[in-house]
Formats: C-alpha cells, structure tokens, sequence
C-alpha cells in the first residue's frame, strides 16, 4: 500500500523558517515524481512545488518562487520542502502527493497533509 | 502561468442525474489535463489523466474529454458518493496549475 505522511507542520511566525518532511512507503521511492500541493482550509488547491524523480528537475508556483526550496533523498524514502520568509498567506495545510511516474504530476497519491499556521 | 478556469463554480444535482463541467485553459495544453475529486476532510483522489484516462478503480460512470483548451468531466448516473468538489488541474506546462474547483451538491 502506498503511504505518504507529512510531517513538520505547526505556528510560525512571519518572517520564519520551516521545512516540511513527507516519508514514503509501499513502492521504489526514486521512480517518481513529487509535488507539494497546498490547501487554506475551505479554499481550492495550490500547486506549490515539484522534483522529478531524481531530483535533476524542480519548478516552483510564481507565488512562492525564491522563498521555499522542494528536494529529496532517495536513500531516506523522503521528500521536503524548506520554507522561509514565511507570510501570513502561506498559512494552509500542504499535501505531498506523489505523481503517476516521473514527473509531479498528474498526482497519483497523496498524504493527509500537515498544517502550517503562519503567525503575525 | 497557464490559467484554469471552471464552470460552474456550484452544480445542483440528484442520484441519477448526468452532470458535466467545464474546465478551459488560457492557452493550449494538449491533453495534459487531469481531474481530482476532494471529499470534505479528505485528501483529492485523482478521477482522469491525460484528459480522457481513467485511473484504476474509478467508477467507469466517470469520463473526460477534450484537447487544446476546452475539457470536460462527465458523471454519468450520479451516485450519493459523487457529491463533492472536483478540479481540473494542467500538467502540460513545468507549472501544474489546477481550476477553482466545482462544488457538485446534492439538490
């Protein structure tokens, strides 16, 4: 079974810094894309980041570009996302999903997300 | 960036009913458009890819279609599990922008 648990999350205050961790598990890890996908609750989605499979490619949404960086480590099953200059609008639950192969997306699977809570 | 744009933003439907939404891009993405379904508290599932494909184990009472700009997403015989917000989302650009969503609620 594929399974992806973020982790990470909590009160930041503006101007801070977080990373953002997703452990996977139940399938090869480096033969797939990521994305990290946020959501302000009861708002729509916002793609926010992708790597591909063996991190030579990463692209960012324009409205975070230059503040968070997506990376992974194979070796550890793992994705992340490193936050900083963090603002009141980056306050949503961020998912990470995994894409249909290479790229992020189409997103195949997803986590239940990890809420960051940005704080004034 | 590629702009997605849905419609409707709400759709008003009964079990049974066949019901259609939109989603249009800015500029052509080919077929490189998914459909997500999210439920209340839940993570979205992925319905469709590459505009047409259904993913395993969705109900085959979904369908999508289109190319270039205009696509749509077809329930065919709604079922009470079926109400709930669905997103187009592109892939076709390095910038995987996704539509405002459509509210299918129960009439």
């Amino acid at each position: 079974e594929v399974l992806l648990v973020e982790s990470g999350g909590g009160v930041i205050r503006a101007g801070g810094s977080v990373r953002l961790s997703c452990t996977a598990s139940g399938f090869t890890f480096g033969d797939y894309g990521f994305s990290w996908v946020r959501q302000v609750p009861g708002k729509g989605l916002e793609w926010v980041s992708a790597i591909s499979w063996n991190g030579g490619s990463a692209t960012y949404a324009d409205s975070i570009k230059g503040r968070f960086t997506i990376s992974r480590d194979n070796a550890k099953n793992s994705l992340y996302l490193q936050m900083n200059s963090l603002r009141g609008g980056d306050t949503a639950l961020y998912f990470c999903a995994r894409g249909l192969m290479v790229r992020g997306a189409p997103m195949a699977h997803w986590g239940q997300g990890t809420l960051v809570t940005v704080s004034s | 960036e590629i702009q997605m744009t849905q419609s409707p933003s709400t759709l008003s439907a009964s079990v049974g009913d066949r019901v259609t939404v939109t989603c249009r891009a800015s500029q052509s993405i080919r077929n490189w458009l998914a459909w997500y379904q999210q439920k209340r508290g839940e993570a979205p599932k992925l319905l469709i890819y590459e505009a047409s494909t259904l993913q395993r184990e969705v109900p085959s009472r979904f369908s999508g279609s289109g190319s270039g700009t205009e696509f749509t997403l077809t329930i065919s015989g709604l079922q009470p599990d079926d109400f709930a917000i669905y997103y187009c989302q592109q892939y076709y650009s390095s910038s995987y922008t996704f539509g405002q969503g459509t509210n299918l609620e129960i009439k």
